[in-house]
């Protein structure tokens, strides 16, 4: 199993662009997540989605959107980046609650 | 919901010391309590858990003890070496039918001298 993989592993954005981070787990695990991490403010929960077709919001939502079409893959879209949204993304995996999560090695995202 | 408030930030000690990170949550109904490590340049891997209905356990040179009365809970790492030095993350959720999600403390930065 390669576990949790995301794509880019860097990426430095213009304000206003587009772009999506890609995660993808073959673990076939039902839970997925979206992290932000900031220096000193740990992890901040985006979005999740319990299985395919079922998102929601999480704590920190704004300038994001996500879609689970399969259960292997978890998609993080950003439509019109801003500064504020410079730091490392997560994504996470787990097959049932209670249980805990595998994390992917994150995305360094930059907006300038 | 749920908070969970971490200390301390940082920690530095001797190799061979012994290291302890305590965290306190705020929602008496959490009842799953995991212990992240992450080293530079990586994402948080998972090094011990605890649940509700167990005061301690132990895992080699880690053991986390959870006290449910004062809501906190806390790491314990024994004979630290300097391949310990990283970042470690409690967390706590409350996991209940389809729901529920695990809320991180901030993090402490552990260093450890040779």
């Amino acid at each position: 199993n390669a576990g949790v993989t995301q794509t880019p592993k860097f990426r430095i954005l213009k304000i206003g662009q587009s772009m999506t981070l890609q995660c993808t787990q073959d673990m076939n695990h039902n839970y997925m997540y979206w992290y932000r991490q900031d220096p000193g403010m740990g992890l901040k929960l985006i979005y999740y989605s319990v299985g395919a077709g079922i998102t929601d919001k999480g704590e920190v939502p704004n300038g994001y959107n996500v879609s689970r079409s399969t259960t292997e893959d978890f998609p993080l879209r950003l439509e019109l980046a801003a500064p504020s949204q410079t730091s490392v993304y997560f994504c996470a995996s787990v097959r049932d609650l209670g249980d805990g999560y595998t994390f992917g090695s994150g995305t360094r995202l930059t907006v300038v | 919901g749920e908070n969970v408030e971490q200390h301390p930030s940082t920690l530095s000690v001797q190799e061979g010391d012994s290291a302890v990170i305590k965290c306190t949550y705020s929602d008496s109904a959490s009842n799953y309590f995991p212990w992240y490590k992450q080293e530079l340049g990586k994402g948080p891997q998972l090094i011990i858990d605890i649940r509700s209905n167990v005061g301690e356990k132990k895992d080699q040179r880690i053991a986390v003890t959870l006290n449910k009365t004062a809501k906190h809970f806390s790491l314990h790492i024994t004979e630290t070496q300097p391949e310990d030095s990283a970042v470690y993350f409690c967390a706590a959720m409350n996991y209940g039918g389809s729901q529920g999600n695990l809320i991180f403390g901030k993090g402490t930065k552990l260093s450890v001298k040779p």
